[in-house]
């Protein structure tokens, strides 16, 4: 069964910091990995997809990195700033078509 | 902009009540999922459904259907609402295979008192 994990459950950097979000999974037969943000009460904002065939994606100050075979997806945001703060997911599409989340990192930039 | 519109943001039921959440896409997926996402334990999935009058359990089905009598439109009931039940519920939709992603719904919370 596929586990995913996401290291580290909460995160808080001054404003102006790049950082990085680490999603690490057990299975690396998927499909896909996509990366999503939500605010606190809010549904799901889907940041990032990567297809398996792909190693990143990029997007304004968001890139996302897959590495397989080493079972291990990074999230790196740039200059981060206040309305960066949110929980990050990761999520992974495996054979079921379905997928698995991660718990989340928490994360809180400073002003 | 693609949508997942879920009808209600907040919702307060008494106990035994037969709660409806409803769910609506736009994107003319042909995927649409249910899950409950609760503090410590993640995203949970509830149902599923392929296509039309079809349905799947996920991983909690128990006290919970689904209906799926269009394509746009994805119910959750709560047959008997349980306090236990009380949660955030998230509805998501996708094309087939999920190639393009998971597009999610804004959220309901429900309470059940």
């Amino acid at each position: 069964k596929q586990e995913v994990t996401q290291i580290p459950a909460a995160l808080s950097v001054p404003e102006g910091e790049n950082l990085v979000l680490n999603c690490s999974f057990t299975d690396s037969a998927i499909y896909n990995l996509q990366w999503f943000r939500q605010d606190p009460g809010k549904g799901l904002t889907s940041l990032l997809l990567i297809q398996s065939s792909q190693r990143e994606q990029t997007s304004g100050r968001l890139n996302a990195s897959l590495d397989k075979s080493s079972g291990r997806s990074t999230l790196y945001i740039a200059a981060s700033q206040p309305g960066d703060s949110a929980t990050y997911l990761c999520a992974v599409q495996g054979s079921a078509r379905q997928l698995t989340f991660g718990s989340g990192t928490q994360l809180t930039v400073l002003p | 902009d693609v949508k997942v519109t879920q009808s209600s943001r907040y919702l307060v039921k008494r106990t035994g009540e037969k709660v409806f959440l409803e769910c609506v896409q736009d994107m003319d997926h042909e995927n649409m999922f249910w899950y409950r996402q609760d503090p410590g334990l993640g995203l949970r999935l509830i149902y599923f459904s392929y296509d039309v009058k079809m349905k799947e359990k996920g991983d909690i089905p128990e006290g919970y259907s689904v209906s799926r009598e269009k394509k746009e439109r994805f119910s959750l009931i709560l047959e008997s609402a349980s306090t236990n039940q009380t949660s955030m519920y998230l509805c998501a939709s996708s094309l087939p295979g999920g190639y393009e992603g998971y597009t999610f719904g804004s959220g309901t919370r429900l309470t059940v008192v």
